[in-house]
């Protein structure tokens, strides 16, 4: 069972550079949420999308972009780098509203902006 | 808005001693409450969840966690510490009535076992 998977999970880049992070779930979720985990801060929410062709902005959205083609996939972009966005990212998949349904993660990918 | 706050950022114990870590939080409506388990460099997992039914509520591992209304708290507990236990913890509330993008994580708790 694969669950929830990340790729890359690891990532140097310099300022400037563009990325694309790669989120998939075969559990046929609904709902798909990228989060950057900061030390001290918890998990923030970046973007989430409640279905296929759907995204929002969730707390901390700027300096990223998210599309959601294909319901089993969920893809975070960096336009241009900066270091600020030095964090891990996890993303994590709920069959619908993830309160009283399990969210499940991915494993994280560690990004380093230099 | 609802928010959570883990009251320590890092917690020690001697494996078989009891585990402690506090959790409280602010909701509007009907809060669900859950607390996951991050082992190092790996996703979290889901240790617990409340949900308006039994006020204590019993998860994986031996954890278990009581809500407390009167109090706002969700703390989790254990009777005896494992040297597995050792990991960050998160408390995480969301309003059951909320938006869709309403979860909010606690800072996380770090806990240590010592042999």
């Amino acid at each position: 069972n694969a669950g929830v998977t990340q790729t890359p999970k690891f990532r140097v880049l310099k300022t400037g550079q563009s990325m694309t992070l790669l989120c998939a779930q075969d559990m046929n979720h609904e709902y798909m949420y990228w989060y950057r985990q900061d030390p001290g801060m918890g998990l923030r929410l970046i973007h989430y999308s409640v279905g296929e062709g759907t995204t929002a902005k969730g707390e901390v959205p700027d300096g990223y972009n998210v599309s959601r083609l294909k319901k089993q996939n969920f893809l975070l972009g960096l336009e241009s780098a900066a270091p600020s966005q030095t964090s891990v990212y996890f993303c994590a998949s709920s069959l619908n509203r993830a309160l009283n349904t399990e969210a499940f993660f991915g494993q994280g990918t560690r990004l380093t902006v230099v | 808005a609802q928010s959570v706050t883990q009251l320590d950022s890092h917690v020690s114990v001697s494996e078989g001693t009891p585990v402690l870590l506090r959790c409280n939080y602010s909701s509007s409506y009907s809060p669900s409450l859950f607390w996951y388990v991050q082992h190092p460099n790996k996703g979290l997992q889901l240790l617990l969840k409340y949900t308006s039914a039994a006020t204590l509520v019993k998860g994986i591992n031996g954890f278990e966690a009581e809500f407390k209304k009167s109090e706002t708290s969700f703390h989790l507990t254990k009777p005896s510490a494992h040297m597995s236990d050792a990991a960050e913890y998160f408390c995480v509330v969301s309003d059951q009535w909320g938006a869709d993008n309403d979860m909010r994580f606690g800072a996380g708790t770090r806990l240590t076992v010592k042999p």
